[in-house]
């Protein structure tokens, strides 16, 4: 089945650092998300990407569709310690049996104050 | 407006056991889609729901069945219990179809003993 590549898998910075993360993939997608999860709960929606090429800033967070629709990154700038979480990519491809969200592992992302 | 509502938040339940999560989408959301997340496979999609019909299946055996009734809101059920199905619980909502931007819930955490 599909599968995302996210990296790396674990950050430790300090704060005022910038991060940056990326996913990739085998197969195009229709839509790149990024989403932040704390511990105990659900996924929240960071960014959607709906075009090859498009480049959307949230605040401090900036995330880019790759050309090739089969990569994305998410940059975070001058980071803080409520960043702290795990961030997941997640592409989106429309109908087949696997379902249409596909998700990477996870970063986890640790900042030192 | 409210997000993704999940109950319960936490279960604990022994082997052979059946199991009942209700999800209840955002207001105005259609489609409901179940994920199970684990340390080791990560975040895996069950299934998803469109106007009390399954549209899309994951991966998963027959023991992981759902419903959804006319309000939107949707049920997943977990029979004869196993200690491998010990997971968090995810439900997401979106507006139509499964081309929308999903909203996850808190999640429910199941342990199985």
């Amino acid at each position: 089945g599909q599968q995302l590549n996210q990296s790396p898998q674990s950050m430790f910075i300090q704060e005022g650092e910038d991060v940056s993360m990326n996913c990739t993939s085998s197969s195009i997608f229709n839509t790149w998300l990024w989403y932040k999860q704390d511990p105990g709960e659900g996924p929240v929606l960071l960014i959607a990407l709906y075009k090859a090429g498009e480049l959307t800033s949230n605040g401090r967070l900036t995330a880019q569709f790759g050309i090739t629709r089969k990569d994305s990154f998410l940059n975070i700038s001058a980071s803080i310690p409520s960043d702290v979480g795990i961030y997941f990519c997640a592409g989106q491809y429309y109908g087949g049996s696997q379902g249409n969200l596909i998700f990477g592992k996870g970063t986890k992302l640790s900042v030192k104050p | 407006k409210a997000g993704v509502t999940q109950t319960p938040r936490y279960l604990i339940k022994t082997r052979g056991q059946q199991v009942t999560l209700s999800c209840s989408p955002i207001s105005g959301h259609r489609s409901v889609s179940w994920y199970q997340q684990t340390p080791g496979q990560g975040l895996q999609f069950l299934f998803e729901y469109f106007s009390e019909t399954q549209r899309n299946k994951g991966n998963f055996p027959g023991r992981f069945s759902g419903r959804q009734f006319s309000n939107s809101r949707s049920e997943m059920n977990v029979s004869t219990l196993e200690l491998g199905d010990s997971a968090l619980y995810l439900c997401a909502s979106s507006i139509r179809d499964n081309r929308d931007t999903q909203y996850f819930g808190p999640g429910t955490r199941l342990t199985v003993l």
